[in-house]
């Protein structure tokens, strides 16, 4: 059982170039969604879905697009990539779209540097 | 917008005691927790629904106050392997969105 997956680990971009995170989860679990790390900004909320087809903007959309078409996976689009989108990324996903009684399982994260 | 954390950062020794707050603005659903080591992912830890309840995992609880929206993350006698950062996620009533604070960075020394 692997959880969340997330690919790639490391990425280096330079500015305004695009690139598609990966992110799988083979728990069946119907909400995923995707945070960025900041040093002292603690987890932000970027995107999130409540299940296939369904998708919303969380706290810092801007520069980034989503998609989900299979339970399974929900990539994370960078269209034109900024130096200001540096930053750790998170995938997490949790059993329901009843948050409030469903842990998030996190992947390992993606570690991205944009030049 | 973000739940504030309090403190930011706590140094302890082995055996010692800490507290960590959490508190929103807008009135909570729920309450998550967890711990991040450096390097690794975030590791979930409880959630607290409404009601005022109290959790508890290992040496580590945790209470939720409605009223006041506000959440307190308890570690009794630390040991070592509760260093890390803490976050507390709050969910708002009839959103999907799990907001997290900007983390308590926790060392735990021999």
């Amino acid at each position: 059982n692997a959880g969340v997956t997330q690919t790639p680990k490391f990425q280096v971009l330079k500015t305004g170039q695009s690139m598609t995170l990966q992110c799988a989860q083979d728990m069946n679990h119907e909400y995923m969604s995707w945070y960025r790390q900041d040093p002292g900004m603690g987890l932000r909320l970027i995107h999130y879905s409540v299940g296939a087809g369904i998708t919303d903007q969380g706290e810092v959309p801007n520069g980034y697009n989503v998609s989900r078409s299979t339970t399974e996976d929900f990539p994370l689009r960078l269209l034109s990539a900024a130096p200001s989108q540096t930053s750790v990324y998170f995938c997490a996903s949790s059993y329901g779209s009843e948050q409030y009684n469903s842990p998030l399982h996190f992947g390992n994260g993606t570690r991205l540097t944009v030049t | 917008q973000q739940p504030v954390q309090s403190p930011q950062a706590v140094i302890l020794r082995e055996g010692e005691d800490a507290v960590i707050n959490c508190s929103s603005s807008k009135a909570l659903y729920s309450v998550h927790w967890y711990r991040q080591k450096h390097g690794e992912a975030p590791v979930f830890l409880m959630i607290l629904l409404k009601g005022g309840e109290q959790k508890g995992h290992e040496k580590i609880s945790a209470s939720f106050n409605e009223k006041k929206q506000q959440s307190s993350l308890y570690l009794t006698a630390s040991q070592l392997s509760y260093s890390g950062t803490y976050f507390c996620g709050t969910e708002v009533r009839n959103t999907d969105k799990l907001i997290f604070g900007t983390g308590t960075r926790l060392q735990v020394f021999p």
